[in-house]
């Protein structure tokens, strides 16, 4: 089935620091890509997203370039500010017939000043 | 408007005991979703409804979970005999169409079962 791979947390950065959270798939379709936030004490919201390869979606000074050479969504941003620390979860949406989308296990980001 | 809104916020109950979960979504999603979440992972799929009905169930670990979506809105989540392995926070989704749609998520409920 379907799955999302992101890398282990947390990441830890100063502010001002290039971020880049790693996001790899394997999918039966194509589907289209997502990046939700959790920020504290809040429910997941979307970050951005591509809906076919080669799309980059942007949002916030984040993006992410839809691969499919390389089956991978990759999250960067240039400059981080305290104020993005959350965590960070890949999505998959729906594709091969089915409706259920896939989520990674999510990667903590936490921004010093 | 309102974005999704689920109650109650909290909810701790007891061993063995039934406990409903509620969810508002947003006003004409036809599209809704339950997911529970344990620490340090993504949302884990319950059930999906498309309408009234539930469109995909295959989520739902065992029998003791049950939803409903009676009039096509409001969707309550269901759970007989609770056990301390269901313990977790437990999101709901709302999407104008199908699971390749941006989701709109609610805050969630935190179930604990002591």
């Amino acid at each position: 089935g379907d799955s999302v791979t992101q890398m282990e947390g947390p990441v830890t950065l100063s502010e001002e620091a290039f971020l880049t959270i790693n996001c790899t798939y394997t999918a039966t379709g194509y589907p289209s890509l997502f990046w939700y936030v959790q920020y504290p004490g809040e429910g997941l919201q979307l970050l951005l997203k591509a809906t076919k390869a080669d799309d980059k979606g942007s949002n916030k000074g984040f993006e992410a370039t839809y691969r499919k050479e390389t089956t991978s969504f990759h999250l960067e941003k240039g400059s981080v500010q305290v104020s993005d620390s959350a965590v960070y979860f890949c999505a998959l949406g729906a594709s091969g017939g089915s409706y259920i989308p896939t989520f990674g296990r999510g990667t903590s980001l936490i921004v010093h000043p | 408007g309102a974005g999704v809104s689920q109650t109650p916020s909290n909810k701790v109950t007891e061993k063995g005991k039934y406990v409903e979960l509620r969810c508002d979504p947003i006003s004409g999603h036809t599209a809704l979703y339950w997911y529970r979440q344990s620490l340090g992972q993504g949302p884990e799929f319950l059930i999906y409804f498309q309408g009234t009905g539930a469109a995909d169930d295959s989520g739902l670990p065992n029998d003791r979970f049950f939803a409903v979506r009676p009039e096509g809105s409001v969707s309550t989540l269901k759970i007989q005999r609770t056990e301390r392995g269901d313990s977790a926070v437990y999101l709901c989704a709302s999407s104008t169409g199908q699971g390749f749609d941006e989701q709109y998520f609610g805050p969630g409920t935190r179930l604990t079962v002591t």
